[in-house]
């Protein structure tokens, strides 16, 4: 089992707002930055949001990203067909020491 | 743009030796660390480990003592060594470059730019 636990599904009609939730540990979201990846089927991931909130150039404001305590959080809203990936999550754990990851949720335009 | 080109066998036999490089284009080699990820059928992804800007390497606890990473920065490409491979080795293996963040000083690094994978099997 991945170390961050996120919802292993998600749905959403065009122009709908969806959030992710990534949930972690004191050891790891709980004191070091999340990080959020799309990987569309048969493509190298792609890197969303880095340091908790942190859009790279290129990467569409309707994607951004949150953490609170131990979880974070990737909204995406007015939702698109070309939105449907997996979205992952990231962090480094202290206590392993190494990165982890949570096992992914696939979102579904429906 | 950056892009990552990895290679390497992709079916193995256990006790075997695991083998692929990375070649980096289009950005700076040196500047930057690099590592190895994987992704078991069915599994989440387990960081493999890192070689870093100086040449030092880290690795997951779980794979020590199997894992080695090396760097050659004269052809922008680094490697993933893996021995005694099993079945539980069986997965997609991903390179990804390490860019920082810096935080007053402080730096976080992460993985910005990933490979496309390269599934590897190990069966007998």
């Amino acid at each position: 089992q991945s170390v961050l636990t996120q919802p292993p599904s998600a749905s959403g009609t065009p122009g709908q707002r969806v959030t992710i939730s990534c949930s972690g540990s004191s050891s790891n979201i709980g004191n070091n930055y999340a990080y959020w990846y799309q990987q569309l089927p048969g493509t190298a991931p792609k890197l969303l949001i880095y340091t908790n909130d942190q859009r790279p150039s290129g990467v569409p404001d309707r994607f951004s990203g949150s953490k609170s305590g131990t979880s974070a959080s990737l909204a995406i809203s007015g939702l698109r067909s070309e939105d449907e990936a997996e979205y992952f999550c990231a962090s480094w754990d202290v206590s392993l020491p190494s990165w982890v990851f949570g096992g992914g949720t696939m979102l579904t335009v429906l | 743009q950056v892009h990552l080109q990895q290679w390497g066998a992709g079916l193995l036999k256990p006790s075997e030796t695991l083998s692929l490089t990375c070649a980096v284009y289009g950005g700076s080699f040196s500047g930057y660390y690099w590592s190895w990820i994987r992704q078991p059928p069915g599994k989440g992804l387990e960081w493999i480990g890192e070689i870093t800007r100086s040449g030092n390497t880290n690795y997951n606890p779980s794979l020590m003592g199997r894992v080695a990473i090396s760097g050659d920065t004269s052809k922008n490409q680094f490697s993933l060594h893996l021995n005694f491979v099993t079945a539980a080795d069986t997965a997609v293996y991903y390179c990804a470059r390490m860019n920082y963040y810096d935080h007053y000083g402080s730096l976080h690094w992460y993985f910005d730019f990933w490979g496309r994978g390269t599934p590897v099997t190990v069966s007998s």
